[in-house]
């Protein structure tokens, strides 16, 4: 089974440039996350989609932010313009949520991506 | 809000000691609770989990109970091996339909031979 797939693995850019991160869902789930890890922040998420449907952005940093999900499988983070503290390593994950109301509790299992490391200079 | 406190790392262990990571959690309803690690240079993938109180959840040699009187999850583990070393990560489930998990800040395990 291919686990969760993002490109590029590693993307060296100059301030004010645009950066497209990409992420292939594992097959069958219906939600994705995007999270940003550094050191001084740790594990933030940054939004989520559920059936292609953005269910949370709150975490999405500025304007210069911005996700979508063109189809089932696929998302992209997208920064423009670039800044020095954008360099982060930025992670996808997929899941199968199963909407069963508030009992039993949603326990579904997050599968993580490679992450893509991202340097702006 | 929910949220996750973990013990500050890194935790520096010798092989085949003793390991306990502490995690406690604020959390309305029911939440369920996981443990992540991430080794070096990979993303983060679950260890285990349990979904209600006195569940206790155990993978790799891994184990974490899941109190609620005293809303911990701590991760232990009676023997590390030095491919134990990673960054652990506790983390809450809601108990809503939409599944948003809140992580704590980590803990870095290092075991030396």
């Amino acid at each position: 089974d291919a686990g969760v797939i993002q490109s590029p693995r590693h993307e060296v850019t100059e301030m004010g440039q645009e950066v497209t991160l990409r992420c292939k869902l594992i097959s069958g789930h219906n939600s994705l996350f995007w999270y940003r890890q550094t050191m001084m922040r740790g594990l933030e998420l940054l939004i989520y989609f559920n059936n292609n449907v953005p269910i949370d952005d709150s975490g999405m940093p500025e304007d210069r932010f911005s996700a979508k999900m063109p189809n089932a499988s696929f998302s992209t983070l997208k920064i423009q313009p670039s800044e020095p503290r954008d360099s982060a390593v930025y992670f996808c994950a997929s899941s199968l949520l199963l909407r069963g109301g508030l009992y039993p509790p949603n326990t579904g299992e997050l599968f993580f991506g490679e992450g893509s490391r991202l340097t702006v200079l | 809000g929910n949220s996750v406190t973990q013990m500050e790392g890194p935790v520096t262990l010798s092989e085949e000691a003793f390991l306990t990571i502490n995690c406690t959690y604020t959390a309305t309803g029911y939440p369920s609770l996981f443990w992540y690690v991430q080794y070096p240079g990979e993303g983060l993938q679950l260890l285990l989990k349990a979904t209600k109180a006195d569940d206790k959840g155990s993978n790799k040699g891994f184990e974490a109970t899941y109190r609620k009187e005293t809303t911990s999850f701590h991760l232990e583990k009676g023997s590390v091996q030095v491919s134990d070393s990673a960054v652990y990560f506790c983390a809450l489930g809601g108990d809503t339909g939409f599944q948003k998990l809140v992580f704590g800040t980590g803990t870095r395990l290092l075991v030396s031979p």
